[in-house]
């Protein structure tokens, strides 16, 4: 079955450079979420997009900025990269704002 | 504010004994409980979920009791295997607002020694 794409899986960005990660949903899920998850921490909730528009939104930074795509992909611009941004991101996804969350494999960001 | 307290931090058990990781939650709107699994360096991956009108559910091995007046509601996993070693993680939300965001409890690393 289908899953979460995520790309890149890993990432090496200096301070104060810039990122975008990618995420393509689980065909057919109109729903994605994105969190950040730091060593040995839980996921922590950074926005969420339904049908192309903003949902919800967590302790998103300002410097960070995420779309959903008319192909439902979605993708999250990080600027001005902190060393405290180094973290696993993680996408989900799901079918109309379903409870059930799906997540990829996430991608590994370290900043230097 | 950690608006979901899972413990214990870690848990080592012997293959074969039970495992059991707690949480407990403040939020009465939530309605919707899953535990998720994650190895590292992968997702977490949905492993069962429970709704508040239901007070146990089972899945094989696993077995999620929920006690709606007391908001706790915890994981058993019986005859724990080696493959079970990972962090689990309970989570919650509620289907009310713009959507079903997870809020995750801080997790629980599980060693399961052979």
């Amino acid at each position: 079955a289908a899953g979460v794409i995520q790309s890149p899986r890993h990432l090496i960005k200096e301070k104060r450079e810039t990122a975008t990660l990618k995420c393509y949903p689980i065909p057919r899920h109109d729903t994605v979420y994105w969190y950040q998850q730091g060593p040995g921490q839980d996921p922590q909730f950074l926005i969420s997009f339904y049908e192309k528009m903003q949902s919800d939104k967590g302790s998103i930074p300002d410097r960070f900025s995420a779309q959903q795509f008319s192909d439902y992909h979605s993708e999250l611009n990080m600027s001005s990269l902190e060393l405290g941004d180094s973290a696993l991101y993680f996408c989900a996804s799901s079918f109309e704002g379903n409870e059930k969350l799906f997540f990829g494999s996430g991608t590994q960001l370290s900043v230097l | 504010q950690q608006q979901v307290k899972q413990s214990p931090q870690s848990l080592i058990v012997q293959k074969g004994g039970i495992s059991i990781i707690n949480c407990a939650y403040e939020n009465t709107a939530f309605d919707y409980f899953p535990w998720y699994q994650q190895f590292p360096g992968k997702g977490p991956a949905l492993l069962i979920a429970i709704r508040p009108d239901v007070s146990e559910k089972k899945e094989g091995r696993f077995t999620i009791s929920f006690n709606k007046s007391a908001k706790q509601f915890s994981l058993h996993i019986m005859d724990s295997q080696p493959g079970d070693s990972a962090t689990y993680f309970c989570a919650a939300s509620n289907g009310l607002g713009a959507t079903n965001k997870l809020i995750f409890g801080t997790g629980t690393l599980l060693a399961v020694q052979p």
